[in-house]
């Protein structure tokens, strides 16, 4: 197992366009999380899943952002009608909750910085 | 709400010196942890270590340890014998019983050769 993988790494996108982004978290990992890191902050949750369902969505995660776990295995965030507020570096972790000490922490992906011209 | 407050946007430290970067959290709840991520340039984010709320020893790990001050809401890195590598953002944060993080804005750590 090489870690959580984030694809793509870099993506330039027009306004207006759809993006989407992946993350393959470690596979045992039952819980996937994504943040979003702008310039010179900390990362801000968005959502996070444990297995498929997704448990919490975040108020920063408006009606264009939209995040999908099927089977409980790899992840994919979109963004539709993408704005320039939208770049920022998006990042993706995953845990395992089950047998492992609340206090554990997650495994981060080197995340997809987006950038919206 | 809680809140993670990282007031040092910027450090340095010559090599094989000791720094601290300092952090400061609020939170009504008796039962948190506390972490503090790496993040190198470009690369994923690494933690570097972690506190237990309920545990009143600091935690160590080699040349990373913590000054966790549960009444003062304080919980600063010391990074002893500081190396080239160590150079990288710095992140504290705070996570309860819903497993999310709130990160702090971060350090800047930079070693001078």
């Amino acid at each position: 197992d090489t870690g959580v993988s984030q694809n793509p790494r870099h993506k330039i996108t027009k306004r207006g366009q759809n993006v989407t982004f992946r993350c393959d978290p470690i596979s045992e990992h039952n819980r996937l999380y994504w943040y979003r890191q702008t310039l010179g902050q900390g990362p801000e949750f968005l959502t996070y899943f444990q297995n498929e369902a997704q448990l919490e969505k975040s108020r920063l995660l408006s009606d264009r952002f939209s995040a999908e776990r099927p089977k409980g295995s790899f992840s994919t965030l979109e963004i539709q009608r993408t704005e320039q507020g939208d770049s920022a570096m998006y990042l993706c972790a995953s845990s395992l909750t089950i047998g492992t000490p609340m206090g554990y922490g997650y495994t981060f992906g080197s995340g997809t910085r987006l950038t919206v011209v | 709400a809680q809140t993670v407050t990282q007031s040092q946007p910027e450090m340095s430290v010559q090599e094989a010196e000791t720094v601290t970067l300092s952090c400061t959290y609020d939170t009504s709840e008796s039962d948190y942890y506390l972490f503090w991520y790496k993040q190198p340039p470009s690369r994923q984010m690494i933690l570097v270590i972690r506190q237990e709320a309920y545990k009143q020893q600091n935690a160590t790990e080699n040349r990373f340890s913590v000054n966790f001050q549960k009444a003062a809401k304080s919980f600063s890195l010391k990074i002893s014998d500081s190396q080239l590598g160590d150079a990288a953002m710095y992140f504290c944060a705070y996570r309860s019983g819903t497993y999310k993080y709130i990160f702090g804005t971060g350090t800047r750590l930079k070693v001078l050769a």
